[in-house]
């Protein structure tokens, strides 16, 4: 069964370096997401990826943070200058036209 | 920002009895709702959704109860079996594409 990728499983960084954190959505979606889960709290919703531009963010996703689908399989998220209160997992999820949405395993991000 | 409430933190079942995972909501407009399975170290695991429009839907062991006048879902498993065991998460959606999630609760099945 086709499943969405997420690559690293575990990124550790310094404050204030940038991170890119990369995704495989499954091959036949169009809408791309991603969301993130600090440690005791919920999964919350950063931003989704349409037709090749952002469709929504939130008030999480700044000018730290951007999208990019850079080929036709990859979709990665960058953060410029991670900060401590970046640490969290971070959850890519793809959907096709109905509206389910599917979760990667997620890439724990710890920011030191 | 507590629109989506999951109030019991833990629910723990025999197996082979009914677990029933509640959740509550505050905003009339959501449209969408669904419920997702996690295991640790494991994204989120779609399981089952339900629209606004209807107040039942059923797949296999799962069943999703909505009922709007009281801004209440609940997912029903039955039987419930030990590799049920996991965190639930409910979520929902207001015509726009971002879910918006509750706290999970975590259900352990016991033989």
């Amino acid at each position: 069964e086709p499943e969405v990728t997420q690559t690293p499983s575990h990124q550790v960084t310094q404050m204030g370096q940038e991170v890119i954190l990369r995704c495989v959505p499954i091959s036949n979606h169009l809408y791309f997401y991603w969301y993130r889960q600090i440690l005791g709290q919920k999964v919350e919703f950063l931003v989704s990826f349409y037709n090749n531009e952002i469709s929504e963010k939130s008030e999480i996703f700044d000018d730290q943070f951007s999208v990019e689908r850079p080929d036709g399989s990859n979709f990665t998220l960058k953060i410029r200058s991670t900060k401590l209160e970046d640490s969290a997992m971070y959850f890519c999820a793809s959907r096709p036209r109905t509206t389910e949405q599917f979760f990667g395993p997620g890439t724990r991000l710890t920011v030191l | 920002d507590q629109q989506v409430k999951q109030n019991s933190p833990s629910l723990s079942v025999q197996e082979g009895r009914i677990s029933i995972l509640n959740c509550d909501y505050t905003n009339s407009m959501f449209d969408y709702f669904l419920w997702y399975k996690k295991y640790p170290a494991e994204g989120p695991t779609f399981l089952i959704s339900i629209s606004s429009i209807k107040d039942k839907n059923e797949d296999g062991r799962f069943t999703v109860f909505l009922n709007k006048s009281a801004k209440h879902l609940s997912l029903h498993i039955v039987p419930s079996q030990p590799g049920d065991s996991a965190v639930y998460f409910c979520a929902a959606r207001e015509n726009t594409d971002k879910l918006i999630f509750g706290t999970g609760t975590r259900l352990q099945v016991f033989p």
